[in-house]
C-alpha cells in the first residue's frame, strides 16, 4: 500500500489567498484525521471523520478553516482567507477502527507558509 | 476530555545508554496507548503500542510499560543508537475517539 498521500508537500502563498490541502487515506481505513503541527503548540487535532462523517471539529481554529470528506478515499482541508499565523505543517492520518482503536498512519505532511 | 502529559521535553543520552520517556493520562476510559517517532521532515510513525489489558510489551530494544491504576505509561529504549535521535510522542485513546498526543520529547543520542 502507498500509505497516506498528501498534496501539496510544500505550499507558499500570500496572505488572503485560498489554500487547499488534499489527502488520500489508506484504502479500507474508516477514520481520517487532520492535524496541525507547530513548534509552539505541538500536534493539534483540527477535525476527524468516521466513515466520512465529521465527528469532532472543535479543533478547527475559526470559520476560515473547513474540511470535507466527500468519499472514503479523499479529503480536503481548506483555509480561506489564509493568514501568516496559519503557517505550519498539516498532517493527514487514517486509521482502521475495527473492534478497538487501531494504529494511526500519518502522511508526510503539507508544509504551508503564508507570507 | 483526555489530557496527556509527557516528560521530559528534551533528552540527551550517550550512545549505548538507555532512554526513558514518561506520560500520564487522565481519562480512565482510554485503553490504547501508542508511541510515535517523528524524524525530521517526516510524519510520525508508530514504533510500539500497548493496550490496557497488558502491563508491558517489548520489541527488540524498545519496551513500553503501562500502569492503569496510576494512569501512566513509559517508553524505554535500551542500547541507544544515533538513529534513535528523533522526536517521540505518546498518545492515549479508546475506540472511536480521537488520539490525544503528548507534547513530544526530543531525543538526542550522542555518538
Amino acid at each position: 500500500d502507498a500509505g497516506v498521500i498528501q498534496s501539496p508537500r510544500h505550499e507558499v502563498t500570500e496572505m488572503g489567498q485560498e489554500v487547499t490541502l488534499r489527502c488520500k487515506p489508506i484504502s479500507g481505513h474508516n477514520s481520517l484525521f487532520w492535524y496541525r503541527q507547530t513548534m509552539m503548540r505541538g500536534l493539534e487535532l483540527l477535525i476527524y471523520f468516521n466513515n466520512n462523517v465529521p465527528i469532532d471539529d472543535s479543533g478547527m481554529p475559526e470559520d476560515r478553516f473547513s474540511a470535507k470528506m466527500p468519499n472514503a478515499s479523499f479529503s480536503t482541508l481548506k483555509i480561506q482567507p489564509s493568514e501568516p499565523r496559519d503557517s505550519a505543517v498539516y498532517f493527514c492520518a487514517s486509521s482502521l477502527v475495527q473492534g478497538g482503536a487501531g494504529e494511526l498512519f500519518f502522511g508526510e505532511g503539507s508544509r504551508l507558509t503564508v507570507l | 476530555g483526555e489530557n496527556v502529559e509527557q516528560h521530559p521535553s528534551t533528552l540527551s543520552v550517550q550512545e549505548g545508554d538507555s532512554a526513558v520517556i514518561k506520560c500520564t493520562y487522565s481519562d480512565s476510559a482510554s485503553n490504547y496507548f501508542p508511541w510515535y517517532k517523528q524524524e525530521l521532515g517526516k510524519g510520525p510513525q508508530l514504533i510500539i503500542d500497548i493496550r490496557s489489558n497488558v502491563g508491558e510489551k517489548k520489541d527488540q530494544r524498545i519496551a513500553v510499560t503501562l500502569n492503569k491504576t496510576a494512569k501512566h505509561f513509559s517508553l524505554h529504549i535500551t542500547e541507544t543508537q544515533p538513529e534513535d535521535s528523533a522526536v517521540y510522542f505518546c498518545a492515549a485513546t479508546y475506540t472511536g475517539n480521537q488520539f490525544y498526543f503528548g507534547t513530544g520529547t526530543s531525543l538526542t543520542v550522542i555518538p
